[in-house]
């Protein structure tokens, strides 16, 4: 089965700095990765995927995220944060020939300070 | 953008009510999802359906019940409310194409027994 970690339940950054959210994958066949994003009282956007085509993938809202099958991992980044980027973000994974179930990490508080 | 709907958004009910959570989505996609998600948590996936008069159990157990009587809809019914079934609901939808196709996701059930 697959299964996603994310790093750091919560991450505060200064707007205009970099924002970096950690997730390690771990999975017996190739995965297609996943990192949506969630507003308060609302649901999930997907922000970006990896759907094997290129490592680097780039997202809306300025976000991108780069997969690295020698470490496991598919770290979300932004070169600079804003206010409007504080939310809750969740890495999710699936496999060929699982109904394309996701499995999602358990989330990660972006706070966002002047 | 994608479209799919959730009603009610918020509902406050008493213990031992019969509930349902309604989903539809104008997409015609084939895969449709119920995930439960409890504050600051993960989302858990507790149903989910291939297609019309389909229906499978999730990765979590719930009490609760679907139906996929139309592509379009896919209810969730709590047949006695209880406190424990406090939480927010979220359904999805994706194409019926390989694993890297996105889930779409309505903007959520917040349900509250009291």
């Amino acid at each position: 089965a697959q299964s996603v970690t994310q790093l750091g339940s919560h991450v505060s950054v200064s707007e205009g700095a970099l924002v970096l959210l950690r997730c390690n994958y771990s999975s017996s066949v190739p995965p297609y990765l996943f990192w949506y994003v969630q507003y308060p009282n609302q649901g999930l956007q997907l922000l970006l995927k990896y759907t094997s085509a290129a490592t680097l993938v780039k997202g809306i809202n300025g976000f991108e995220a780069e997969f690295k099958k020698s470490e496991t991992s598919f770290h979300l980044t932004k070169p600079s944060a804003h206010m409007s980027d504080a939310a809750e973000y969740f890495c999710a994974v699936t496999v060929t020939g699982t109904a394309s179930k996701l499995t999602f990490g358990t989330g990660t508080r972006l706070q966002v300070t002047l | 953008e994608a479209d799919i709907y959730q009603t009610p958004r918020y509902l406050v009910i008493g213990t031992g009510k019969k509930i349902t959570l309604e989903c539809s989505q104008t997409m015609g996609h084939d895969k449709m999802y119920w995930y439960q998600q409890d504050p600051g948590m993960e989302l858990h996936l507790i149903h989910y359906s291939y297609g019309v008069n389909s229906t499978e159990k999730g990765d979590l157990s719930s009490e609760s019940t679907v139906s996929r009587i139309r592509t379009e809809h896919f209810p969730l019914t709590l047949e006695s409310a209880r406190p424990s079934h406090t939480s927010q609901y979220l359904c999805a939808s994706r194409p019926n194409g390989w694993g890297a196709d996105t889930q779409y996701f309505g903007p959520g059930t917040r349900l509250t027994v009291l």
